[in-house]
């Protein structure tokens, strides 16, 4: 089970709206920034979201990054096919030890 | 642009070592501001993040406490690589491995990864 939990799967119609959310706790996403993770079937992860917020250079602004206490949230709108991925949250987490690098399990995005 | 080529077995009999390796083009490996990571993949632990090096004048090495007692990441300041070694393998340790740098702006982020290695853990 992982530290960090996400919704297993989310759906929605090309062109439309989805959000993914990450929960967490005060040991990781309520003292840390999040980083959020496309994963393209076969490929490896890529990343979309850093800093909570930041997208890198490449990455269209349909995808955006919010937070608020010990949660975070992955928006993506106008909705294509090739947005269906693997979605990964992942930040620091200090519950065991002096810290681990965790990730959500994951959420598996269709565009219907 | 930074890319990451990994080398390896796709084979490790139980008991034995990991190793793996990850070469580095378009940064360094004693950049004083990135980190070089291990992180792997399976249907049962999801991804899971197993251990960084990083230079700060000097080197520095974190573990995830899951795997602390049997592995070993080292870096190649000749060859501009990295590498990871786990001992002591058992099946459970069956996954696609990838290397990834790590950045940092306000915090830590993965922004270049490897294309991943399948590690058949098998007699």
């Amino acid at each position: 089970q992982s530290v960090l939990t996400q919704p297993p799967s989310v759906s929605a119609a090309p062109g439309q709206k989805v959000t993914i959310s990450c929960s967490g706790s005060s040991s990781n996403i309520g003292n840390y920034y999040v980083s959020w993770y496309q994963q393209l079937p076969g490929t490896a992860p890529k990343l979309l979201i850093y800093d909570s917020n930041k997208r890198p250079s490449g990455i269209p602004d349909r995808f955006s990054g919010s937070g608020s206490g010990t949660s975070a949230t992955l928006g993506i709108t106008g909705l294509q096919t090739g947005d269906e991925a693997d979605y990964y949250c992942g930040t620091w987490d200090t519950t065991v030890s002096a810290g681990n690098w965790v990730f959500g399990g994951g959420t598996k995005l269709t565009v219907l | 642009q930074v890319q990451l080529q990994q080398s390896g077995p796709g084979l490790v009999k139980p008991s034995q070592t990991l190793s793996l390796t990850c070469a580095i083009s378009g940064d360094s490996v004693s950049s004083n501001t990135a980190s070089w990571n291990w992180i792997r993949q399976s249907p049962s632990r999801g991804l899971e993040w197993l251990g960084r090096t990083k230079y700060r004048s000097k080197w520095y090495n974190d573990y995830a406490v899951s795997v602390k007692s049997r592995i070993i990441i080292n870096a190649d300041t000749s060859k501009n690589q990295f590498s990871l070694q786990l001992n002591s393998v058992t099946p459970e340790d069956t996954a696609v491995y990838y290397c990834a740098r790590g950045s940092s702006s306000n915090w830590y982020f993965f922004d270049s990864w490897g294309q991943g290695t399948l590690v058949t853990v098998s007699s």
